[in-house]
């Protein structure tokens, strides 16, 4: 079974607007990530926020972690047409390697 | 650099043939990882190796064995592949268990 969740599956929005994804899992945790995947690409790391930690920045990225709710979310700022991928939370949890959700599919027009 | 090398990029196979998908990182990384990804399913892991001579079990590893054959190396093997092991698999690396993985970019599998 998958540990994190996300929504919504899917997004549109245009160029320089913001986009904010939400992921929610069901276990404690030690760390949560994100991740984004172009198409037919691997996927590349984005951040990762620890379970002591609430909010992370990374450029035009704003990562939160809330442990009681059991949920995280993705704002990307200023979107832009290169940003147009999927994104992906994963949960590592003691035991065991990071378990991934479904992901986001992002399309940002210009 | 390169980093995480899968090969092949791509592979047909008939039900019942078997095939290794091979995987290399120059990273130094401990850790290794073989997940599968399907559409709407997002990646689901099948075997993982925290560090060399260890490997376990994850969400769907039946129907698939795995070798990690030093630190470098982490191969993926169908002993007899059947349509339902059609999917995208991608290897990944990380320096332990609980940092950032890096992932190669996939090899394409089809079993007819």
């Amino acid at each position: 079974s998958q540990q994190g969740e996300e929504d919504p599956q899917a997004l549109s929005i245009q160029e320089g607007e913001n986009a904010t994804m939400n992921c929610s899992y069901k276990t404690s945790i030690n760390n949560l990530q994100w991740y984004r995947q172009n198409s037919g690409r691997g996927l590349v790391h984005l951040i990762l926020i620890r379970s002591n930690e609430r909010e992370k920045h990374s450029g035009r990225l704003r990562v939160t972690l809330d442990t009681s709710k059991k949920s995280s979310s993705l704002l990307i700022t200023a979107s832009r047409a290169a940003d147009t991928a999927s994104y992906f939370c994963a949960t590592d949890k003691s035991g065991t390697a990071l378990i991934f959700g479904k992901g986001t599919t992002l399309s940002v027009s210009s | 650099n390169a980093g995480v090398t899968q090969t092949p990029k791509f592979q047909v196979l008939k039900t019942g043939q078997s095939m290794t998908l091979q995987c290399a990182q120059d990273m130094n990384h401990n850790s290794m990882y073989w997940y599968r990804q399907d559409p709407g399913m997002g990646l689901r892991l099948i075997y993982y190796s925290a560090s060399e001579g260890t490997t376990d079990k994850g969400e769907v590893p039946n129907g698939y064995n795995v070798s990690r054959l030093n630190k470098r190396e982490f191969s993926l093997r169908l002993e007899s592949a059947a349509p339902s092991q059609t999917s995208v698999y991608f290897c990944a690396s990380s320096a332990r268990r609980d940092t950032p993985l890096h992932f190669g970019n996939g090899t394409r599998l089809t079993v007819t």
